[in-house]
């Protein structure tokens, strides 16, 4: 049980593209996905905190105009970066848990998308 | 500001001996602290999530000790095997919060 999904999981685009990318909670309801990027031989760095039927939460330095998150169901969480340049290229994660947004218990984790933009 | 250290990039050991993976942090109190495995373009895959108030916790071959004294946790498999190969990850949350701080993660590599 609790698996993510993620789609796509590579995408190769030109500079200036917007790229959508999806995460869907397979076997369960997620109120909450959380979207993380990660550099190579770099930790993983959570972007934003996505919530059902409401805004985004970015973090400190994630311009929210550039990385447009929408939450339209409690399956369903798309991230789109928008006119992506090379600076955007890096592997994007998204994860949710059982138990919402003040839960502690543990993450499950797409299978990432890669992004590179030429 | 909060800092996690995991102690070196990269591990070899070799097959049948124990892995003794570590993490450090400093200006935080956790609550909590999870092990994730991840492997090469793969998402992390959750393994063990001790508390504050646990010394430590066991699954399998899988044990994890929580020192909230030394602001350390130890991560160790034994009998390792060469598909525990993989890059091991810890990540800290406080109370009542979701969001998980990552440390850049271990890579271990055992040997056959």
């Amino acid at each position: 049980g609790a698996v993510v999904s993620q789609h796509p999981s590579w995408v190769i685009c030109k500079s200036g593209t917007s790229v959508k990318i999806e995460c869907r909670s397979l076997d369960f309801q997620a109120t909450t996905m959380f979207w993380y990027r990660q550099f190579p031989k770099q930790s993983l760095m959570l972007m934003a905190t996505s919530n059902e039927g409401s805004k985004a939460t970015y973090e400190q330095g994630v311009e929210k105009d550039k990385f447009l998150i929408n939450h339209a169901s409690l399956t369903l969480s798309t991230l789109t970066v928008t006119s992506a340049h090379p600076e955007d290229s890096s592997f994007y994660i998204c994860s949710a848990n059982l138990g919402g947004v003040y839960s502690n218990q543990p993450q499950h984790f797409g299978d990432g998308t890669r992004l590179s933009i030429l | 500001s909060q800092k996690i250290e995991q102690n070196s990039e990269a591990l070899n050991i070799q097959e049948g001996k124990t892995a003794t993976l570590t993490c450090n942090y400093t200006n935080y109190s956790p609550a909590y602290l999870q092990w994730y495995r991840q492997d090469p373009g793969r998402g992390p895959v959750f393994l063990l999530l001790i508390r504050e108030n646990e010394k430590e916790k066991r699954k399998e071959r899988l044990k994890v000790t929580f020192d909230t004294t030394l602001k350390q946790s130890l991560f160790h498999i034994t009998a390792s095997q060469p598909a525990d190969s993989a890059t091991y990850l810890c990540a800290l949350s406080g109370a009542g919060s979701y969001q998980l701080t990552f440390g850049k993660g271990t890579k271990l590599s055992v040997i056959p």
